[in-house]
């Protein structure tokens, strides 16, 4: 089983839509969460953190749900510049950040 | 601020040769992190150091490659004999603190061995 699973996608959603992304961890001893978005060809950059109390930044929400080792992606009001692929990434209990592999999404006029 | 800085941007060579991938972290930052990405790996640890000490290298593929970071702010890693499996892109990533901090990536050096 590999230590952090995403839906690979691709994802193709109309400028406007709400599209949520969903990744599963499997080591309960990871205390950082985060999502890295990376454009094609681009380095990864962070999005945003993950914290267990949920939280927004703009028109992103990211959900931590420890007991079901789990967390989320939501963007609502997609744009053209959103398509990229999105990065779940948690830490290993250390000082290791274990990353996805990613789920791509493509934002069509 | 300047982020990470990495060199080569691209680098082709021929199998065999030696091939040496730079970075420059974030000022400040205490943890370094040396990556490759595939297609078909997707993003794998190579090796990461604090303080300029080198803690897990579990992830380095074998003994063709080594790294080093002689300072705080300069980081090499060394491909040699280099090998056509060894093309991929190469990130450098630097952190603050420990426990999982957020890491920022380098623009990476995209390595082709021919």
């Amino acid at each position: 089983r590999k230590e952090v699973e995403q839906d690979p996608g691709p994802f193709n959603v109309p400028e406007g839509a709400t599209v949520a992304f969903n990744c599963t961890y499997s080591n309960s001893a990871s205390q950082s969460f985060f999502w890295y978005r990376q454009d094609c060809r681009k380095e990864p950059k962070l999005l945003m953190s993950v914290y267990s109390s949920g939280n927004e930044d703009g028109r992103f929400t990211a959900q931590l749900n420890r007991a079901s080792q789990y967390i989320s992606l939501l963007i609502r009001d997609s744009k053209l510049s959103d398509s990229a692929t999105y990065l779940c990434v948690v830490n290993d209990g250390y000082n290791k950040l274990i990353f996805g592999a990613g789920t791509r999404l493509a934002v069509h006029p | 601020d300047a982020g990470v800085i990495q060199s080569p941007r691209h680098e082709v060579t021929e199998m065999g040769q030696e091939v040496t991938l730079r970075c420059k972290p974030i000022s400040g930052h205490d943890y370094l992190f040396w990556y490759r990405q595939t297609m078909m790996r997707g993003l794998e640890l190579l090796i990461y150091f604090n303080n300029n000490v080198p803690i897990d290298d579990s992830g380095m593929p074998e003994d063709r490659f080594s790294a080093k970071m002689p300072n705080a702010s300069f980081s090499t890693l060394k491909i040699q004999p280099s090998e056509p499996r060894d093309s991929a892109v190469y990130f450098c990533a630097s952190s603050l603190g420990a426990q999982g901090a957020p890491q920022h990536f380098g623009d990476g050096t995209r390595l082709s061995i021919l």
